[in-house]
């Protein structure tokens, strides 16, 4: 079994600043896959970076990158240059190399202010 | 619009009643999924569908929860003498099945309200 935490219900940062949104996860699975989706309010759910277990190297997807500690099992998100269209909830997630169900964290909410 | 899509985005029904919800996937993809998400809480997985064939299915899907994909495009989960437990977003995602982790891309969900 896999589970997912995310442990900042609520985050927020001023436009054009840097904000990292934490996420841990426990599996005992050697080959997993990592994902980081983001939620607009009334909006559906869109994928913003991913990340295989087995590549040292951190993904990164425009303003988005991620800082991804495979010993600590943590899977941290950053955002760079923060734009008010970033507001949404964030979801991380997790897949097993063995199955197809994402497991989802409990979600963090990022508000962006002027 | 090419995404998913999902109908209805909305229902209300009472206590007891049965309800069916259609999803209907990106064109060309041949896994379907469903997920349910309640308030405050990030999606769990239902069920997964590869063509027509159902492949996995959760401990969340009782008895009283069906879902078909008859000719392996779109798919229907139908929740049987709902109950007011059910209330909560129902999810879609499909994804074009090139491998194992190919990207899940979603609809815009379901909500059921029951009285």
């Amino acid at each position: 079994a896999q589970t997912v935490t995310q442990s900042q219900p609520e985050m927020s940062v001023q436009e054009a600043e840097t904000v990292t949104l934490s996420c841990t996860y426990d599996t005992s699975e050697s080959d997993y896959y990592l994902f980081w989706y983001k939620q607009p309010p009334s909006r559906q759910m869109i994928l913003v970076i991913r990340q295989e277990a087995y590549k040292q190297q951190n993904a990164t997807e425009n303003r988005f990158s991620v800082n991804f500690q495979k010993a600590a099992k943590s899977f941290s998100l950053k955002i760079s240059d923060s734009q008010l269209g970033d507001a949404a909830m964030y979801f991380c997630a997790c897949l097993s190399n063995s199955g197809y169900a994402l497991n989802f964290g409990k979600g963090t909410s990022l508000l962006v202010t002027p | 619009d090419t995404g998913v899509s999902q109908n209805p985005r909305h229902k209300i029904t009472k206590r007891g009643q049965n309800v069916t919800f259609r999803c209907d996937p990106i064109s060309e993809h041949n896994r379907l999924y469903w997920y349910r998400q309640t308030l405050g809480q990030g999606p769990e997985f239902l069920t997964y569908f590869q063509n027509e064939a159902q492949l996995e299915k959760s401990r969340l899907l009782s008895d009283r929860f069906s879902a078909e994909r008859p000719k392996g495009s779109f798919s229907t989960l139908e929740i049987q003498r709902t109950e007011q437990g059910d209330s909560a977003m129902y999810l879609c995602a499909s994804s074009l099945g090139a491998g194992r982790t190919d990207t899940q891309y979603f609809g815009p969900g379901t909500r059921l309200t029951v009285l």
